[in-house]
């Protein structure tokens, strides 16, 4: 079955240290693919996309990902952790002309 | 440029009742698309819209209906709401090639 795995339930990390987010997909082709983050309450930000072309993709808020064909992976890290970035993150999968499906969400907390 | 707006921000119905939710997509974009998100989950697919049309849907009863404008804006309608039905209800919008813009969500509650 076509799907979005976020293994992570919760992570904490200390401020200042660096984060990886993990996500796998299971599609036959490459899909187009997402992270988004959501504060409580909230809707739901883009914080970055990859369509095709390099695998190395830069976001807002200082966060990249990195595609990984081999291991149908596109995890989403961070260099040094700031308080603000306390949220749920969703990675997101779309095989093209078709919907948007998310994984279950990795929760952040950032400790001082 | 306005985002996707969503109305209303919350809403409390009791079982049994009918709701509408309202989307208003980002300038440019030309597809809606909903989501349920169940406290603690992540979004799930409801339906897609374009040029009027539904176009894809997810694992929803028919009691999910929607509808798009001319103007590309949607509605979202449940009828017979049930206590499950209680979670945030996300509009999302876009257009070929782009990622789905999403509005801030109604938060509806069935008592």
């Amino acid at each position: 079955a076509q799907s979005v795995t976020q293994p992570d339930i919760h992570i904490t990390v200390s401020e200042g240290a660096s984060l990886e987010l993990r996500c796998n997909y299971s599609y036959g082709a490459t899909p187009y693919l997402f992270w988004y983050v959501q504060s409580p309450g909230q809707g739901l930000q883009l914080l970055l996309k990859y369509f095709s072309g390099d695998t190395l993709v830069q976001g807002i808020k200082g966060f990249e990902a990195e595609f990984k064909r081999s291991q149908s992976s596109f995890n989403l890290r961070k260099p040094s952790v700031h308080w603000s970035d306390a949220a749920e993150y969703f990675c997101a999968a779309r095989p093209p002309r078709n919907k948007l499906v998310f994984g279950a969400g990795t929760i952040l907390r950032v400790k001082s | 440029d306005a985002g996707v707006t969503q109305s209303p921000t919350h809403l409390i119905k009791t079982r049994g009742q009918q709701v509408t939710l309202r989307c208003s997509p980002k300038s440019g974009h030309d597809t809606v698309s909903w989501y349920q998100q169940a406290l603690g989950q992540g979004p799930q697919f409801i339906f897609q819209y374009y040029e009027e049309e539904e176009r894809q849907r997810g694992n929803f009863p028919d009691r999910f209906s929607g509808h798009q404008f001319p103007n590309y804006s949607s509605e979202l309608n449940v009828n017979a709401l049930l206590l499950g039905d209680s979670a945030l209800y996300l509009c999302a919008s876009s257009r070929p090639r782009s990622g789905y813009t999403f509005g801030s969500g109604t938060r509806l509650t069935v008592v």
